[in-house]
């Protein structure tokens, strides 16, 4: 079956630093691909829509200049979390999709992202 | 804008019994698709059922089933023969099946299920 790959799986970065994370579409073209944030026992909130070779639709609330989206290509995004501060700390997760309504909705395996 | 709700924070079963997940949705659209999702401690979301609003038939996968009230606004799990594995949390979800209609999924705010031995 289709698979994301989400790399890395775990992180610690400086405070201040910044730090990205990868979302590879391995066998099939993802047109849009979506990145989320899980506080702990809290449901998926969305945070940006992607497609590829336009810029990300961000939900509101969401700091677009914080939180970098790239998706240079119908098989990798990435989010980049800039000058990341400890309220940061969260565990990511991106799904892709290959754009029609009807297709199923791909997870990667999400990052755990700790700022010290 | 639409809405999942999932009323029960936890719920326990114990193992062989049969469990139900409530889940209710408020949306204006008449196209669209209603997911039942897993994540177990991994965090790994695995998509669990599917339903199709345009589908009277509620969606069946071996233990798991659904019951789907479209004029309701309701989409519960049933989970039968319940096993130590089904322990997680369960998300409800909602996409639109619309062609302008946002790709995004919109989840409920999950339950998550303890299976007593």
């Amino acid at each position: 079956g289709a698979v994301v790959s989400q790399h890395p799986s775990r992180v610690i970065c400086k405070s201040g630093t910044s730090v990205k994370i990868e979302c590879r579409s391995l066998d099939f073209q993802a047109t849009t691909m979506f990145w989320y944030r899980q506080f702990p026992k809290k449901s998926l909130m969305l945070m940006a829509t992607s497609n590829e070779g336009s810029k990300a639709t961000y939900e509101q609330g969401v700091e677009k200049d914080k939180f970098l989206i790239n998706h240079a290509s119908l098989t990798l995004s990435t989010l980049t979390v800039t000058s990341a501060h400890p309220e940061d700390s969260s565990f990511y997760i991106c799904s892709a999709s290959s754009g029609l309504a009807g297709n199923t909705i791909y997870f990667g395996e999400g990052s755990w992202l700790t700022v010290v | 804008a639409q809405t999942v709700t999932q009323s029960q924070p936890e719920m326990s079963v114990q193992e062989a019994e049969t469990v139900t997940l409530s889940c209710t949705y408020d949306t204006s659209e008449s196209d669209y698709y209603l997911f039942w999702y897993k994540q177990p401690p991994s965090r790994q979301m695995i998509l669990v059922i599917r339903q199709e609003a345009y589908k009277q038939q509620n969606a069946t996968e071996n233990r798991f089933s659904v019951n789907f009230q479209k004029a309701a606004k309701s989409f519960s799990l049933k989970i039968s023969d319940s096993q130590l594995g089904d322990a997680a949390m369960y998300f409800c979800a909602y996409r639109s099946a619309e062609i302008q209609g946002a790709q995004k999924l919109v989840f409920g705010q999950g339950t998550r299920l303890t299976i007593n031995p």
